[in-house]
């Protein structure tokens, strides 16, 4: 079946340092893939998505590209802030019509001032 | 648009009374999802609907959970009895169903749920 693995955490940076967080998936078909927030006591909120192969979703100077060759979608960001700091989740969703999505399990990221 | 509203925020009860939980998704949303999220096991689909249909109820732990959708605007997952152990944060998520996989999940605030 589907699955997205995420690179263990948490993660703690200091502001304005590079982020990366990694993603791989496994999936049949051609997913769509997703990057997903959550910010402490809210619920998750879609980040960026990619639809298809070499497709680069982008979203408040965070950045993800498709990599249909190495299976992963990772997540990238040149310069974090204080306020990124969140709850992080890849997710993919099949070729088919039924919006389910596979989640990762999440990582936290901390960001010091 | 108002979101996918959920209530109640929290919910403290003791162990073997019954918890219902609420949903209303975002209108024109074909699709209803209904989430767990905790430490040990992270964020678990529990039971989706389409028009007001369930699909895939295989994430419902046991009997004791149960999830209705009497309309498009209205959903209840409901823990009879429940456990010390049924305590997470449950999230319900709605998206429409135009654009199959592309479309992504609207999430609510989620419930808190303590069980003593």
């Amino acid at each position: 079946g589907d699955s997205v693995t995420q690179m263990e955490g948490p993660v703690t940076l200091s502001e304005e340092a590079f982020l990366t967080i990694n993603c791989t998936y496994t999936a049949t078909g051609y997913p769509s893939l997703f990057w997903y927030v959550q910010y402490p006591g809210e619920g998750l909120q879609l980040l960026l998505k990619a639809t298809k192969a070499d497709d680069k979703g982008s979203n408040k100077g965070f950045e993800a590209t498709y990599r249909k060759e190495t299976t992963s979608f990772h997540l990238e960001k040149g310069s974090v802030q204080v306020s990124d700091s969140a709850v992080y989740f890849c997710a993919l969703s099949d070729s088919g019509a039924n919006s389910k999505l596979t989640f990762g399990k999440g990582i936290t990221l901390s960001v010091r001032p | 648009d108002a979101g996918v509203i959920q209530s109640p925020r929290h919910e403290v009860t003791e162990m073997g009374q019954e918890v219902t939980l609420r949903c209303k998704p975002i209108s024109g949303h074909d699709y209803l999802f209904w989430y767990r999220q905790t430490m040990m096991r992270g964020l678990e689909l529990l039971i989706y609907f389409n028009n007001n249909v369930p699909i895939d109820d295989s994430g419902m732990p046991e009997d004791r959970f149960s999830a209705k959708m009497p309309n498009a605007s209205f959903s209840t997952l409901k823990i009879q009895p429940s456990e010390p152990r049924d305590s997470a944060v449950y999230f319900c998520a709605s998206s429409p169903s135009t654009g199959g996989g592309n479309q992504p999940q609207h999430f609510g605030d989620g419930t808190r749920l303590s069980i003593l």
